[in-house]
């Protein structure tokens, strides 16, 4: 089975400041690693996925992650956040191959970013 | 651009009084999902469905939970008889493809049972 922990529920931050979400998972097998975006009384959105290859991935509105294997992590990085990345973030795993395809969610970051 | 969506947005309802939740997913998408979220909690995963069957189902989607694909291009969700504690925001979800594919996301139905 999977797990995965986002180790902030929350995290404020000025706006331009650079931010990183943390995210860590437990799993016996290889898998795929997501975060999505929730912005309020919306449905979840993806952000960016790693499948396989460069363990640095680039998502949309300016995000990347770096999977981290040996640390069992894939933290979310912006180098500079506006005012509208204020959301909340979720990072979520599935394993490779499974029959299903569903996805094991984090408990959820939320951004908040301030003037 | 292509989007799920579901129906209706919140209902409120009795304790057990049956329920329907409905979603048109992304039309030439084979992969069906229901997830929910307690409010503060995690989003949770409820059920899979391909081919008109079920491909996974997780430990809460117990007998009162049921899912159907009735006409092609709507799912739903059932639950029989609801609980307190079935209040939740419901996320119906498709994909093309499994594992490795992206899962839209509908906007939510929020279920309040009293």
């Amino acid at each position: 089975a999977q797990s995965v922990t986002q180790l902030d529920s929350q995290v404020p931050v000025f706006e331009e400041a650079p931010v990183e979400l943390r995210c860590n998972y437990s799993s016996s097998v290889s898998v795929y690693l997501f975060w999505y975006v929730q912005y309020p009384n919306q449905g979840l959105q993806l952000l960016l996925k790693y499948l396989s290859g460069s363990t640095l991935v680039k998502g949309i509105n300016g995000f990347e992650a770096e999977f981290n294997k040996s640390q069992t992590s894939f933290h979310l990085r912006k180098p500079s956040v506006h005012i509208s990345d204020t959301a909340e973030y979720f990072c979520a795993v599935t394993a490779v191959y499974n029959q299903g395809g569903k996805l094991i969610f984090g408990q959820g970051t939320e951004l908040s970013v301030k003037p | 651009e292509p989007e799920v969506t579901q129906t209706p947005s919140h209902q409120v309802t009795q304790m057990g009084q049956e329920v329907i939740l409905r979603c048109v997913p992304i039309s030439n998408h084979l992969y069906f999902y229901w997830y929910r979220q307690i409010l503060g909690q995690k989003v949770e995963f409820l059920v899979s469905f391909y081919n008109n069957e079920i491909s996974e189902k997780s430990e809460i989607f117990d007998d009162q939970f049921s899912v159907e694909r009735p006409d092609g291009s709507n799912f739903t969700l059932k639950i029989r008889s609801t609980k307190l504690e079935d209040s939740a925001m419901y996320f119906c979800a498709s994909s093309e493809a499994r594992g490795t594919g992206e899962l839209f996301f509908g906007e939510g139905s929020r279920l309040t049972v009293l």
